[in-house]
């Protein structure tokens, strides 16, 4: 089945311990991207990828990492959490390199809590 | 300024009745798409249209776009209580696709 999961979809945790939240995709999609869902804010992006070892900033950057190693995984490391990234997060790719031609695929999201 | 603002932000009807709701934007656009989410799960993809269209349809749903007002609508017709979700739209503009806050429909049996 076409999907795109994530791992895990329930995280509590503290400040400043280190997280990472999987995402991989079996669509053989060049393009991915991270989301995060705030009430009243609507999604918000974090961090793009347009292909393998490239990555750009979405909107709202700061605290986050990714990378791109392979075409199907697209982490979001958390290296320093703070409780303003309480949020719902979602993964989400695309066919081709032009992502505002194309539909997006989203991942179920992860639901994380930082105290 | 803000992509993809919907309107209303809720709306409530019974099973049956039809539902619309208003996405307006505030630059030129590539195309819109409409997504579905389901209280707290993924956003499922619904329809995109794009610059050069003016209505597309699948199934029970009906998308207009109105390019020189900036705006465009979603349709529901004969709902059904499974339709009850969130639904947002997103701006495809340059090299971005920003989605709006969504519009919260509850369909009632």
């Amino acid at each position: 089945e076409a999907q795109v999961t994530q791992n895990p979809r329930y995280l509590i945790t503290v400040t400043g311990k280190k997280l990472t939240v999987t995402c991989s995709q079996n669509m053989n999609h060049e393009y991915m991207s991270w989301y995060r869902q705030d009430p009243g804010l609507g999604l918000r992006q974090i961090y793009y990828s347009m292909n393998v070892e490239v990555t750009d900033k979405g909107d709202v950057p700061e605290g986050y990492k990714v990378s791109r190693k392979e075409k199907r995984n697209f982490p979001l490391i958390l290296e320093s959490p703070s409780p303003n990234q309480t949020s719902l997060y979602f993964c989400a790719s695309s066919p081709t390199q032009a992502q505002f031609t194309d539909t997006q695929y989203f991942g179920p999201g992860t639901r994380l809590t930082v105290l | 300024s803000q992509q993809g603002e919907e309107d209303p932000q809720a709306l409530s009807i019974q099973e049956g009745e039809n539902a619309t709701m208003n996405c307006s934007y505030k630059t030129s656009i590539n195309n819109l798409q409409w997504y579905r989410q389901n209280s707290g799960r993924g956003l499922v993809h619904l329809i995109l249209i794009r610059s050069n269209e003016r209505e597309k349809h699948s199934g029970r749903l009906r998308v207009t776009l109105d390019t020189s007002k900036k705006s465009s609508s979603l349709l529901i017709t004969a709902s059904r209580a499974a339709d009850t979700a969130s639904y947002f739209c997103a701006v495809a503009a340059g090299n971005k696709l920003t989605f709006g806050g969504g519009t919260r429909v509850l369909v009632k049996p």
